[in-house]
């Protein structure tokens, strides 16, 4: 079964740093691209970028570029996304998604669980 | 970026009633285009692809339908099960986007 668990909640103070996590399991994680897509409660769905593990190529939507890091690490199969200095606005629920196809323009199945994350002082 | 709009922003309907969901796109998609069910508390879940081919396991009463910027997801028969938020995305162009979604509440 393809699978994609991702790290727990996180409460965190406005400037403070940040990391969480996207493991994926039961397909091979250098064949297909992970994408982080950002959800206010209550709001619609923003795609944040995406990343090739096998090579790390990543790919930024120009309207969070500079505010977030997609990496991965492909020896434990888990993609990250980071945060340097967070702000309120930042509070949301991030989910992560595998490409359905191999290509960098697809559909996302399946989803991560989400991870909320909550900024405030 | 190309833009997506939907349409109703919400909508209720009684079991055995026929929904229709409309998606439009600022510019030409092709058929690069999928539809997603989110329940409260729950990741999307993919419906649709290529705007017309259903993913295993959805449910037959589910259709897509459209090309270019105009496109429609269609529920024949509603079922309780089926209340949540829709949402379209295109994923024709980088970066990718997604409609406002479509909040379907059944009665």
């Amino acid at each position: 079964e393809v699978q994609l668990v991702q790290s727990g909640a996180e409460v965190k103070n406005p400037g403070e740093s940040l990391k969480i996590s996207c493991t994926a399991s039961g397909y091979i994680f250098t064949n297909y691209w992970i994408a982080w897509v950002r959800q206010v409660p209550g709001k619609g769905l923003e795609w944040l970028g995406i990343i090739f593990p096998r090579d790390s190529d990543t790919k930024y939507n120009p309207s969070f570029q500079g505010q977030v890091t997609i990496s991965a690490d492909k020896s434990i199969n888990t993609a990250y996304l980071q945060w340097s200095s967070l702000k309120a606005s930042d509070t949301a629920i991030y989910f992560c998604a595998r490409s359905f196809s191999y290509s960098s323009l697809s559909l996302y199945d399946p989803w991560g669980q989400g991870t909320l994350v909550s900024v405030s002082s | 970026d190309i833009q997506m709009t939907q349409s109703p922003s919400s909508l209720s309907a009684s079991v055995g009633d026929r929904v229709t969901i409309t998606c439009r796109a600022s510019q030409g998609i092709n058929t690069w285009l999928a539809w997603y069910q989110q329940k409260p508390g729950k990741a999307p879940k993919s419906l649709i692809y290529s705007a017309s081919y259903l993913q295993s396991g959805v449910p037959s009463r589910f259709s897509g339908g459209g090309s270019g910027t105009d496109f429609t997801l269609t529920i024949s028969s509603l079922q309780p099960e089926d209340f949540g938020t829709y949402y379209c995305q295109q994923y024709q162009t980088l970066p990718l986007t997604f409609g406002p979604g479509t909040r379907l509440d059944v009665k």
